[in-house]
């Protein structure tokens, strides 16, 4: 069965930066686009980027455009995201979310199981 | 880029209850409209996508409706396991999410 698996939980300080890993299983890893999406504690759901695992291609919201790399090794199936210049509002959970297509319409059909990322001095 | 406005952000509802929640697009998206349920502690579900189509496994008391800039998810009689957040997600241009209605 399709599963994301996610790398475990950072502390980072402010300034830093963090690395996430998302691996994929149970489908072809490059057929399908992966997005990040984070949620901060007690918070909604705030869709982060896009990535393309054939070509690399990527896609950031506008908030997140100077500041995260998006990412991917094929040769392990797993996608990367990285978030640089750390404050404490980026303290939240974050999702790896394989993105399914059914006639013209995309939606997150697979999500991993979220890493913590807490920043703090 | 486009905002979603979901209403009401929570409502108190009883099993058996008809329950409604209203997502609105900044902007005409046809019907590029998700929907996914979220309890605590685990990832987002998907329930419906097209605004009208119910992903598979997801029972049929869940259904959508709306075009343009409104949508509806409804439910149409609670279950104790649907108590949870639900969000709605545009998938127009990128994949926006509403800020969350929670049954309670």
């Amino acid at each position: 069965q399709v599963q994301l698996v996610q790398s475990g939980a950072e502390v980072k300080r402010p300034g830093a930066s963090v690395k996430v890993s998302c691996k994929a299983s149970g489908y072809t890893f490059t057929s399908l686009d992966i997005n990040w999406v984070r949620q901060a504690s007690g918070q909604g759901l705030e869709w982060m980027g896009r990535m393309n695992p054939v070509s690399g291609d990527t896609g950031l919201a506008q908030d997140f455009q100077d500041r995260v790399t998006l990412t991917r090794n094929t040769s392990i199936n797993t996608a990367y995201l990285e978030l640089g210049s750390l404050r404490s509002e980026d303290t939240a959970v974050y999702y790896c979310a394989r993105v399914s297509w059914s006639s013209g319409w995309f939606f997150f059909d697979s999500w991993g199981q979220g890493t913590v990322v807490i920043v703090s001095s | 880029d486009i905002q979603m406005t979901q209403s009401p952000s929570s409502l108190s509802a009883s099993v058996g209850d008809r329950v409604s929640v209203t997502c609105r697009a900044s902007q005409n998206i046809i019907n590029y409209l998700n929907w996914y349920q979220q309890k605590p502690g685990k990832a987002p579900k998907l329930l419906i996508f097209a605004a009208i189509s119910l992903h598979s496994g997801v029972p049929s008391r869940f259904s959508g409706s709306g075009s343009g800039t409104e949508f509806t998810l409804t439910i149409s009689s609670l279950q104790p396991e649907d108590f949870a957040t639900y969000y709605c997600q545009q998938s127009y241009t990128t994949g926006t999410f509403g800020q969350g209605t929670r049954v309670e």
